[in-house]
């Protein structure tokens, strides 16, 4: 069974830095690419960046380009989003999505339950 | 950017009755040389995930039920939930896959009259 389960979200001031990860297990990790996708409160969904399964190319939306970096350590089946300078639009549900194959055009198949980051002062 | 468009914002509909969404492409999502649309079906119940209905324009996941069919090609596409059930209550997003960004579309507020 696919598991996939973020940690780290929280309450950080604008300006400030937050690591998400993505805990994943059932499946061949590194043989499929990993994405984050957010939701701001009230409002729909926006992918954030992917990354494919070898680490070795790696995609973001503009509204998070030079900001945000996403990684993944294989060995240890978890997906990372490392988010620097974040602003009061950054606040959203990220969700951990893995793509249904290893490229830059595939769907999302299975979804964690999401962690919750406040940009706040 | 492919921008998705979705119709309408929000639908009520009798239980028992027909359901249509409605989904846009700003450019065409049809790769020409294997013939199939890259636009995915999600659905998002309340405090739970989004869950894949329909990728490929129309391939139903396995375990969705058959009341839900995706159609169209290239720039139109229509989610169809046929016979509508009280667990159906969610809000409904298109995605194309075509190339990053990967875009969504505006979501579709369904709920039964």
């Amino acid at each position: 069974e696919v598991q996939l389960e973020e940690s780290g979200g929280g309450l950080v001031q604008p300006g400030g830095s937050l690591r998400l990860s993505c805990a994943a297990s059932g499946f061949t990790f590194n043989t499929y690419a990993m994405n984050w996708v957010r939701q701001a409160p009230g409002k729909g969904l926006e992918w954030v960046s992917g990354v494919r399964g070898g680490g070795d190319s790696s995609y973001y939306a503009d509204s998070v380009k030079g900001r945000f970096t996403i990684s993944r350590d294989n060995s240890k089946n978890t997906l990372y989003l490392q988010m620097n300078n974040l602003r009061a639009d950054d606040t959203a549900l990220y969700y951990c999505a893995k793509s249904a194959r290893d490229g830059n055009n595939d769907y999302f198949d299975y979804w964690g339950q999401g962690t919750l980051v406040t940009v706040s002062s | 950017d492919i921008v998705m468009t979705q119709s309408p914002d929000s639908l009520a509909v009798s239980l028992g009755e027909r359901a249509t969404i409605n989904c846009k492409s700003s450019r065409s999502v049809l790769y020409s040389s294997n013939n199939k649309n890259y636009l995915a079906w999600y659905q998002v119940k309340p405090g739970q995930p989004p869950k894949l209905l329909i990728s490929w324009a129309s391939t139903r996941e396995s375990g969705v039920p058959d009341r839900f069919t995706g159609s169209g090609s290239g720039t139109d596409f229509t989610l169809t939930i046929s016979c509508l059930q009280a667990e159906d209550v969610a809000v409904y997003y298109c995605q194309q896959y075509w190339g990053t960004p990967y875009t969504f579309g505006q979501g579709t507020k369904l709920e039964i009259k």
